[in-house]
């Protein structure tokens, strides 16, 4: 059974600072994977996608790397704003499965000035 | 549209009573899914369409659930005789096809209170 983690569960920084938020599966055989933000009372913002094939994506400020064969993937931020405050969650597509995404427990994140 | 619209955004029932929750999804997707979300970030998979047909339900309570996506219609969940534990937010998503490159894009959820 697939089983998503992510460390840190919470954190706290002040702005400027890069950061790295860590996800791992128990099943390297995946799909895809897909990191998200969530802002309180809110749905899910789709940020990146990565492919089984790919290694990394990058949008902006943010580049998410993927290790299958080691099962974890990583969120990073660069320069983080105030405006980056939220929960990030990762969610796997299995690949045998059907289309349903398993997610992560979340990492959420305040920036302060 | 261009964003998933989920109506209404929040939903008191007392239990025992009937909710129903809608879902536009983005036009020219084809794949509806819809997941729970209990306490803060535990996400459950409960159904997913291909246009009108159920493509996987393996996530759904059988017996008081259900759902429907109908042609020129937003898609539905309903829930009979409610109970204390069906207190959750649930999602609606869509997605343009299952290629591997074709992230789901989320609603803003329907919060349902039963009291």
């Amino acid at each position: 059974k697939q089983e998503v983690t992510q460390i840190p569960a919470a954190l706290s920084v002040p702005e400027g600072e890069n950061l790295v938020l860590n996800c791992s599966f128990t099943d390297s055989a995946i799909y895809n994977l897909q990191w998200f933000r969530q802002d309180p009372g809110k749905g899910l913002t789709s940020l990146l996608l990565i492919q089984s094939s790919q290694r990394e994506q990058t949008s902006g400020r943010l580049n998410a790397s993927l290790d299958k064969s080691s099962g974890r993937s990583t969120l990073y931020i660069a320069a983080s704003q105030p405006g980056d405050s939220a929960t990030y969650l990762c969610a796997v597509r299995h690949h045998v499965d059907t289309d349903k995404l398993i997610f992560g427990t979340g990492t959420r994140l305040q920036v302060f000035p | 549209g261009e964003e998933v619209a989920q109506t209404p955004k929040h939903l008191v029932r007392g239990e025992g009573q009937k909710a129903k929750l809608y879902c536009a999804p983005i036009k020219g997707h084809s794949y509806v899914f819809w997941y729970q979300q209990v306490l803060k970030n535990e996400f459950k998979f409960l159904i997913s369409f291909q246009n009108e047909n159920v493509f996987d339900e393996t996530g759904m309570p059988k017996e008081r659930f259900s759902a429907k996506c109908l042609p020129n219609s937003p898609c539905s969940l309903e829930i009979q005789a409610t109970k204390l534990e069906d207190s959750a937010v649930y999602f609606c998503a869509s997605s343009q096809s299952r290629q591997s490159n074709q992230p789901q894009h989320f609603g803003d959820g329907t919060r349902l209170s039963i009291l």
